[in-house]
């Protein structure tokens, strides 16, 4: 079974730092892009940020960048999401999704992200 | 990059047809044939509904329909049933690498 498991996701101060983590199953990891979009408490799905196959091409939503990083370990199967200095509006959930040709056919349950004082 | 602009919600009876428009610019929607269509239920994963404009992924049923004109691109959903009732987001490439959302679109089943 085609399969992604998002974990890593919490409660965190403004200004704080989390990683959340998605491992892969179910089908051949270094054939495809992978992505994170996010949905934050009352608003749309928002794409964040992708790599490609071998993890040499990096893009990232302009609101993110300088403070995610997305990175990834073909031999583990698993993408990541480095996130640091977290406002408020980053709150969401965190979906991992597999991504080819800009369509996303294959997504997680999702990792909750709570940024709070 | 601004989100793709979407009805806020839309609305049908069991049985009926409705459309959902998705409107872009030319550097997203209308220049490119990487249009796709998801269904979110709240709590659940969304789920690809139609690809690159107009194509059913596997296990979609054909009661589901996508096209393009110009900047715009439509979700037409025919024979409404009560388990359609979800949220529906256009999504477009945006660039090299980079992809745009809509602001969804919320999908009454009256």
């Amino acid at each position: 079974e085609v399969q992604l498991v998002e974990s890593g996701g919490g409660f965190v101060q403004p200004g704080g730092s989390l990683r959340l983590s998605c491992a892969a199953s179910g089908f051949t990891f270094t054939n495809y892009w992978m992505t994170w979009v996010r949905r934050a408490p009352g608003k749309g799905l928002e794409w964040v940020a992708n790599i490609n196959q071998d993890g040499g091409e990096r893009s990232y939503v302009d609101s993110v960048k300088g403070r995610f990083t997305i990175s990834r370990d073909n031999a583990e199967k698993s993408v990541y999401l480095q996130m640091s200095s977290l406002r408020a509006e980053d709150a969401a959930v965190y979906y991992c999704v597999r991504h080819s040709w800009y369509t996303f056919d294959v997504w997680g349950q999702g990792t909750v992200v709570t940024v709070s004082s | 990059q601004s989100a793709l602009t979407q009805p806020r919600s839309v609305s049908g009876s069991p049985g009926q047809s409705v459309t959902i428009s998705c409107t872009g610019t030319s550097s997203d929607v209308g220049g490119s044939n990487f249009v796709s269509w998801y269904q979110h239920h709240p709590g659940k994963a969304p789920k690809l509904m139609i690809y690159e404009v107009s194509k059913w992924p596997s296990g979609v049923p054909d009661r589901f329909s996508g096209s393009k004109s110009g900047n715009t691109a439509s979700l037409a959903i025919s024979g409404l049933q009560t388990e359609d009732e979800a949220d529906y987001y256009c999504c477009s490439k945006a660039g090299s690498n980079r992809s745009v959302f809509g602001g969804g679109t919320m999908l009454t089943v009256l």
